[in-house]
């Protein structure tokens, strides 16, 4: 079982702050790392997948970064809005199985 | 539209009655997966298939079973459910690295 984190648990922003997550990843057997939002009483949809080290991924106002040799991706949305609110998960791709973290569950305050 | 088709929503059933989860992909897709989601510990991974007539356990497969006969459908088996099994359950599938997985709706599971 690979073990990956994410950090915080759970967040309250208020409307219009800039915010950011952590995840933690065995830099071993990497093979991508998947982002995902996931909202209430939906199913998780695919945000970002990247794979090499440096990658940079943006859509919107929500962009991505990896450090694969140290183990690491953040997640930072600029100018939160209400939307934005759900929890949002990371997973490791090894080349065979992925490996979810328990997620950043974000409130958007309005 | 693509899309996985996860059946039934809801499914209240008592201990030992058998029952399967169906799921269907419609984007030909070759790697499809089992999780289940219980509160506080993400999700879990059950089964997965790299491929028709491929499968392998996941990290809590105890009490289930998978088939992949055909690429498009990979459904899920519990021949006697247990209370332990309550769970909401995902399929998901996904051309393995590029796309990310597409997530079926999801399957609420009570067993009694």
């Amino acid at each position: 079982i690979l073990n990956v984190e994410q950090s915080p648990q759970s967040l309250h922003v208020q409307e219009g702050d800039s915010t950011n997550f952590t995840c933690s990843f065995p830099s071993s057997n990497f093979y991508a790392l998947h982002w995902y939002r996931w909202e209430t009483a939906k199913s998780p949809e695919a945000l970002f997948v990247m794979t090499l080290n440096g990658d940079e991924k943006k859509k919107g106002r929500i962009s991505a970064t990896l450090n694969t040799k140290e183990g690491y991706s953040y997640l930072y949305i600029k100018g939160s809005q209400p939307e934005d609110s759900a929890t949002y998960l990371c997973a490791s791709y090894t080349g065979n199985q992925f490996y979810f973290g328990t997620g950043t569950s974000l409130t958007v305050i309005p | 539209e693509a899309q996985v088709t996860q059946n039934p929503r809801y499914l209240i059933t008592v201990t030992g009655k058998k029952l399967t989860v169906t799921c269907s992909q419609n984007m030909n897709h070759e790697y499809m997966s089992w999780y289940r989601q219980d509160p506080g510990l993400g999700l879990r991974q059950i089964y997965y298939s790299m491929n028709v007539e491929v499968t392998d356990k996941g990290d809590v497969p105890e009490g289930y079973k998978v088939s992949r006969k055909e690429k498009r459908n990979f459904p899920l088996i519990l021949e006697s459910p247990s209370p332990n099994q309550t769970s909401l359950y995902f399929c998901a599938s996904s051309d393995r690295v590029s796309y990310g997985y597409t997530f079926g709706s999801g399957t609420r599971l009570t067993v009694v």
